[in-house]
């Protein structure tokens, strides 16, 4: 079954750290992944998907095939990164309704 | 991006009662559109699909008779929790699939539902 495992519920970083927010997939074929991310009393907005291979906010993530992972990776963390980041797969692999991971809470102090 | 809202953004309704919640694509004809639960501290659970013009597709576990999913727009969907009951206050999202080539969700701010 297609599964999303987000393991962290929460991260605590200071600000400048480094910042891995850890997702992994069960899928047999090659799926289209992404992170959404949902600042305080804001909607969920899309932040990255695997296809575009670009950098949002300072955020990267590369499909690991091999380890089945999506990890979510930013260098230098800052405040305004506090928030919930849900990875999700479409169901079906690239096409269809999503689904996402339970989500980390990404808090990141001064 | 397509710009999605939500109406009411929070209703608190008596036990028994019926609640319509109301999902627009302001800017954007969608032909498909989701609707999502989320409990506090949990993930986006799927609810159903919904459809312009078809009947909404349930995800399993998902009573259709509770759940009322009209898509009578290609910029209007409509939830209605029927006879609420407490275990259905919850926080409801919807979201509209804009370009299915691309996959790409742009999601509703969401409506807390909250059954006395």
């Amino acid at each position: 079954a297609q599964r999303v495992t987000q393991p962290e519920k929460l991260l605590s970083v200071f600000k400048g750290a480094p910042v891995e927010l850890k997702c992994n997939y069960s899928y047999s074929g090659s799926p289209e992944l992404f992170w959404y991310v949902q600042y305080s009393r804001q909607r969920l907005q899309l932040l990255l998907r695997h296809i575009s291979r670009e950098s949002i906010k300072g955020f990267t993530a590369d499909l690991n095939k091999g380890e089945t992972s999506f990890h979510l990776k930013k260098p230098f963390a800052q405040e305004e990164d506090s928030a919930m980041y849900y990875c999700a797969l479409p169901r079906g692999g690239s096409q269809g309704n999503l689904i996402f991971g339970k989500g980390t809470k990404l808090s990141v102090k001064p | 991006g397509a710009v999605v809202s939500q109406h009411p953004s929070w209703v608190i309704c008596k036990s028994g009662t019926s609640v319509k919640i109301e999902c627009r694509s302001l800017d954007f004809q969608a032909t498909t559109m989701f609707w999502y639960r989320q409990f506090p501290k949990q993930s986006l659970m799927l609810m159903a699909t919904s459809n312009e013009g078809s009947k909404a597709t349930y995800e399993q576990g998902v009573e259709k008779d509770k759940f009322l999913i009209n898509h009578a727009s290609l910029t209007l969907s409509t939830l209605t929790v029927t006879s609420a009951h407490p275990e259905d206050s919850s926080f409801y999202i919807c979201s509209v699939l804009a370009a299915p080539s691309y996959n790409e969700q742009f999601f509703g701010p969401g409506t807390r539902l909250t059954v006395l």
